[in-house]
């Protein structure tokens, strides 16, 4: 089915150990995000990218690394995880600047024991 | 500092009863505002967006109004429906294309 899927759903790790969070859209959007929504705050920016190979750092990148080699993926990387990293974590895609509507994923919910 | 605030934070209504979501934002220089519907479990889904101009927007049972002047954006649910249970995010983008999110309103919607 056509859209933007995220892998894997679910995730239990341990502390220190790498993590990646898979993102893919079918869709060919220029610009892709990931953000993690905890309670009390609301969604907040991790990193994006406005096309292959073109990435940026958002509100909250430090202990996240992203890639963008191909348009359709973005996956991201918890290169050691910590528990203040348990969160649960939206990929979105966007077609265009400014007017244009994110089209989110549904989420990974990652716990860091 | 860009902010966006919703009210309230949490609320409660009977299944067929009207209600009202607030969001009061301090962006600057204010793009559009979208109202985005979380489902339990899932990912926000837009409902509507509002540029500088528009002051409606209407989207089956729900109403968006915005008033740019006082910066102020509300939606309204109407004769809700247990489907209708959910988070409501407003969402405020500026000129750069930064874009803030509001924390928003949880509501819960009983039989």
């Amino acid at each position: 089915d056509a859209g933007i899927t995220q892998s894997p759903r679910y995730k239990i790790t341990e502390t220190g150990r790498q993590v990646t969070l898979m993102c893919h859209q079918t869709w060919s959007h220029s610009y892709m995000f990931w953000y993690r929504q905890d309670l009390g705050h609301g969604l907040r920016l991790i990193y994006y990218s406005a096309a292959a190979d073109i990435t940026d750092k958002g509100e909250v990148p430090d202990g996240y690394v992203v890639s963008r080699s191909k348009t359709e993926n973005f996956p991201l990387t918890l290169e050691s995880a910590t528990r203040s990293q348990t969160s649960v974590y939206f990929c979105a895609s966007r077609s265009q600047l400014y007017t244009g509507e994110l089209f989110f994923g549904e989420g990974s919910r990652l716990t860091v024991l | 500092k860009n902010q966006v605030e919703q009210s309230p934070q949490s609320l409660i209504i009977l299944e067929g009863k009207n209600c009202t979501l607030q969001c009061n934002y301090t962006v600057s220089p204010f793009s559009n505002l979208r109202w985005y519907k979380q489902d339990t479990g899932r990912g926000p889904v837009s409902l509507t967006i509002m540029t500088f101009s528009e002051n409606t927007k209407s989207n089956g049972r729900y109403t968006a109004t915005l008033d740019a002047d006082t910066k102020q954006s509300s939606l309204h649910i109407t004769a809700s429906q247990l489907s209708d249970s959910a988070s409501y995010i407003c969402v405020v983008s500026d000129r750069d294309d930064k874009i803030i999110f509001g924390k928003g309103t949880r509501l819960h919607i009983l039989p």
